[in-house]
């Protein structure tokens, strides 16, 4: 257990449809990163968020949006969704803003039908 | 425009041997490497990393060599052992054209066979 967690763990949506995706890093964690795994494209990252405010931006399409809270606690909006967005998301989350200290959640598979 | 790329999707390897996965790169502007490791249904976990001012790096049995001028990384395991069976995936990190990129490749799947 890496201390991450992410809600839901499964989410079946319908295209043209928006959700969201929830994260809460470990205790003490002031960085926030989002993933998207597909099956034809690996592991993306999408976006970084440090103590509130976005760091760094990945391949995060128009259609996407991200949050960091002052609880540090992390919301990642997807809307128009479409087939291809069904993947696998992952957060993951350090003290600071070296990637490599990070430590990820387990994911929230969403499927679009 | 697949950057970083991990040409093997998979990879077999008798325990106790050499585990060699490899990883190419095209942008000579990244100068940070990392490889994670995934087991299923779990999110990746970091293994190891090399700056570009570096040719290689150890930690444990894990070993990364960067060749800068071939833009190639390898991750050596030695000795293999079958907990070591996992996907695992290269990426490169670094400021081209005055943004941030970190990329991932699209992960080799080693099985280490007891």
């Amino acid at each position: 257990d890496s201390g991450v967690t992410q809600t839901p763990k499964h989410l079946i949506t319908a295209t043209g449809q928006r959700v969201t995706l929830r994260c809460s890093p470990r205790s003490g964690d002031l960085s926030v990163y989002w993933y998207q795994q597909s099956l034809d494209q690996g592991l993306q990252f999408l976006i970084q968020y440090y103590n509130g405010e976005e760091r760094a931006k990945g391949n995060i399409l128009e259609r996407f949006s991200a949050q960091q809270f002052p609880d540090l606690h992390s919301e990642l909006n997807l809307s128009s969704l479409e087939l291809g967005d069904s993947a696998l998301y992952f957060c993951a989350s350090s003290v600071t803003q070296r990637v490599e200290e990070q430590f990820f959640g387990p994911g929230t598979r969403l499927t679009v039908l | 425009d697949q950057q970083v790329k991990q040409n093997s999707p998979s990879l077999s390897v008798q325990e106790g041997r050499i585990s060699i996965l490899n990883c190419d790169y095209t942008n000579s502007m990244f100068d940070y490497f990392l490889w994670y490791k995934k087991y299923p249904a779990e999110g990746p976990t970091f293994l190891i990393s090399i700056s570009s001012i570096k040719d290689k790096n150890e930690d444990g049995r894990f070993t990364v060599f960067l060749n800068k001028s071939a833009k190639h990384l390898s991750l050596h395991i030695v000795p293999s052992q079958p907990g070591d069976s996992a996907v695992y995936f290269c990426a490169a990190s670094g400021v081209t054209s005055g943004t941030y990129k970190y990329i991932f490749g699209t992960g080799t799947r080693l099985k280490v066979l007891a």
